[in-house]
């Protein structure tokens, strides 16, 4: 169970090109869902909270107009990456914690996307 | 600023042995801890987790070991196996809010047959 599904896994894009990134919870419902980023060899960095039917919170640093996070639905928010540049490329990771578990009831990750924007 | 620091990159252990996998933490707000589990290409696995007002979790060949007045933890996997190797985070959070995890930088375990 708990299972959480990143699609797609990987892209390439062109400078300039918008990209849409898909996280479901497949067999549970998730209030709330973190997109996190991870650069090669580093750690992964929390880049916003998802919560359905409001707007995200994104962390310090983290462009919300170029980040556009929207959380439709209890099983599904999307990470749309707008205007990506070379920069942006990176390893995209979303997770969710299975709603009404609480706080210390783990994270349930993706498979993750692999951005290339040439 | 790093609030969760893995300071070992890497480890290789023999088969059978134990792995010992270190993670300093600087926030005090911290109170709950967890490791997770990745592979190339793809997302963490959660693998074992401790509060705050314990100092130990034991779950088959995987042991956290917490150690608040260091705000140190270790993780122990005793025998190891081959099929361990992988990149081990360790992650922090607090109660409040929705408990953002803070993770670690992550230690590369390769396991020798």
């Amino acid at each position: 169970g708990a299972v959480v599904s990143q699609h797609p896994s990987r892209v390439i894009c062109k400078s300039g090109t918008s990209v849409k990134i898909e996280c479901r919870s497949l067999d549970f419902q998730a209030t709330t869902m973190f997109w996190y980023r991870q650069f090669p060899k580093q750690s992964l960095m929390l880049m916003a909270t998802s919560n359905e039917g409001s707007k995200a919170t994104y962390e310090q640093g983290v462009e919300k107009d170029k980040f556009l996070i929207n959380h439709a639905s209890l099983t599904l928010s999307t990470l749309t990456v707008t205007s990506a540049h070379p920069e942006d490329s990176s390893f995209y990771i979303c997770s969710a914690r299975v709603s009404g578990t609480g706080g210390n009831s783990p994270l349930h990750f993706g498979n993750g996307t692999r951005l290339t924007v040439t | 600023d790093q609030q969760v620091k893995q300071n070992s990159p890497s480890l290789s252990v023999q088969e059978g042995r134990i792995s010992i996998l270190n993670c300093d933490y600087t926030n005090s707000m911290f109170d709950y801890f967890l490791w997770y589990k990745k592979y190339p290409a793809e997302g963490p696995t959660f693998l074992i987790s401790i509060s705050s007002i314990k100092d130990k979790n034991e779950d088959g060949r995987f042991t956290v070991f917490l150690n608040k007045s260091a705000k140190h933890l270790s993780l122990h996997i005793v025998p190891s196996q081959p099929g361990d190797s992988a990149v081990y985070f360790c992650a922090a959070h607090d109660s409040g809010g929705y408990q953002k995890v803070t993770f670690g930088t992550g230690t590369k375990l390769q396991v020798i047959p």
